[in-house]
């Protein structure tokens, strides 16, 4: 079955830092994979899709990279801010059959002023 | 505002009690789902539906069932509560067009 890994270790980093989140993900090449935000006592909420022929894709200060040679998206937030604090969670659908979206457990980041 | 609409947001539950989640979407999407989120375990797929009429099992479905008699709605049932259904329960569901999922806020579920 398809297994994701997400840093489980909280990510510190100063205000005005690039924050650099990692999902690793093995078995199966995914048609594409996502990025969501989930601040505490809330749902998810979608940032960006990278689909499986895409190297990078970006909006506003997000980034994300997908190399499916190292089975491997790197996600980025460039001049971090305290607001940016919340945990990232990485999603993928593997391609053919019913779509089953299969999370990560998620990676914290705190951004100190 | 369109989106995701769970309820009840928390309930405390004795159990062997029967308990059902509810969940509305009024963006007219095909595909939804239903998941738990445990601390240190993420979330965990428990029923997915791909259209109204039509459901199937995710990875953790022993306990919980779930119905599809619309587009609109996709209540979760425990037939009888346990202590480890203890969890954080999130609907969502899936635009075809972007594959973007929506969440709705978590319906807070205590077992006792």
């Amino acid at each position: 079955s398809q297994k994701i890994e997400q840093n489980s270790e909280a990510l510190n980093i100063q205000e005005g830092k690039t924050a650099t989140l990692t999902c690793n993900y093995t078995n199966y090449s995914p048609a594409y994979l996502q990025w969501y935000r989930q601040d505490p006592g809330r749902g998810p909420v979608f940032l960006l899709l990278i689909r499986e022929n895409e190297k990078e894709k970006r909006k506003e200060r997000l980034k994300v990279t997908f190399d499916t040679t190292l089975k491997q998206s790197l996600f980025h937030i460039t001049a971090s801010q305290p607001a940016d604090s919340a945990t990232y969670l990485c999603a993928l659908r593997v391609p053919g059959g019913s779509y089953i979206p299969t999370f990560g457990r998620g990676t914290s980041l705190i951004v100190h002023p | 505002i369109a989106g995701i609409t769970q309820a009840p947001t928390s309930q405390i539950l004795a159990a062997g009690r029967r308990m059902t989640l509810r969940c509305t979407q009024d963006m007219r999407h095909n595909a939804m789902y239903w998941y738990r989120q445990d601390l240190g375990l993420g979330l965990r797929l428990i029923h997915y539906s791909n259209t109204a009429g039509t459901t199937g099992k995710g990875e953790v479905p022993d306990g919980y069932s779930v119905s599809r008699a619309n587009t609109d709605d996709f209540p979760l049932t425990l037939a009888s509560a346990v202590p480890s259904q203890t969890s954080v329960y999130f609907c969502a569901s899936r635009d075809r067009d972007s594959g973007e999922l929506f969440f709705g806020e978590g319906s807070r579920l205590t077992v006792l």
